[in-house]
């Protein structure tokens, strides 16, 4: 069975630093593109990040020059460095996987992991 | 950039059909996509590609789509499908683009 889950979220006061882990099961990470989603209290989802197969990764300008994703194909694991954090970057952060063919959706989600930015 | 535009709320009565919309410009030249969450879990994919269901997901729930809109159909609905339901594209310049999401309730 494919699986993701996430860990790593805590309460920060702003401008602080956090970093997020995506481990995978069931698939390897070095063969799929997989995105950061969040979802703010009571709000919509918002796209965050994705890191493609061939390593390249793209964000969204809400966290573009903030936020670092990376992965470390040996641990099967993903990550989400977050930096100079506000307290609009306060969420429930899942990693889900893309699926590219025609289009672009996300198959796989994980259960998520809070982040939770206030002094 | 890219704006998908949800009701905030449909009501329907158990046995009835719901209808969720996705509105946007020129919509119908994108393949739109559904996921259903609810509350205090992770979304899940319902809907792909306009009408294409996952695996195990039920033939009660389909989709389509036309030049500004894009419907996704709850057939027979339970109790069970009550939920928050988001539309998502994906934009050349926007990336990945969500509506604003449709809280499903079962009366």
């Amino acid at each position: 069975e494919v699986q993701l889950g996430e860990s790593g979220g805590g309460l920060i006061q702003p401008g602080g630093s956090l970093r997020l882990s995506c481990a995978a099961s069931g698939l390897n990470v070095y063969s799929n593109h997989v995105s950061w989603v969040r979802q703010a209290p009571g709000k919509g989802l918002e796209w965050v990040s994705v890191i493609y197969s061939d390593g390249s990764v793209d964000y969204a300008d809400s966290v573009k020059g903030r936020f670092m994703m990376f992965r470390d194909d040996n641990k099967n694991t993903m990550f989400l460095q977050m930096n100079s954090l506000r307290a609009e970057d306060t969420a429930v952060y899942y990693c889900a996987r893309d699926v590219h063919g025609g289009s672009y959706y996300f198959d796989i989600w994980g259960q998520g992991t809070l982040v939770t930015v206030s002094s | 950039s890219y704006v998908l535009t949800q009701p905030p709320s449909v009501s329907v009565a158990p046995g009835q059909t719901a209808r969720i919309t996705c509105g946007e410009n020129n919509i119908g030249s994108k393949s739109v996509h559904w996921y259903q969450q609810k509350p205090g879990q992770a979304p899940v994919l319902v809907v792909h590609d306009d009408s294409d269901r996952p695996s195990g997901i039920s033939e009660r729930f389909s989709g389509s789509s036309s030049a500004n809109t894009a419907t996704l159909t709850i057939s027979r609905v339970e109790a069970g499908d009550e939920a928050d339901y988001f539309c998502q594209v994906w934009d050349s310049s926007s990336n990945y683009v969500f509506g604003t999401g449709t809280k499903v309730t079962v009366l």
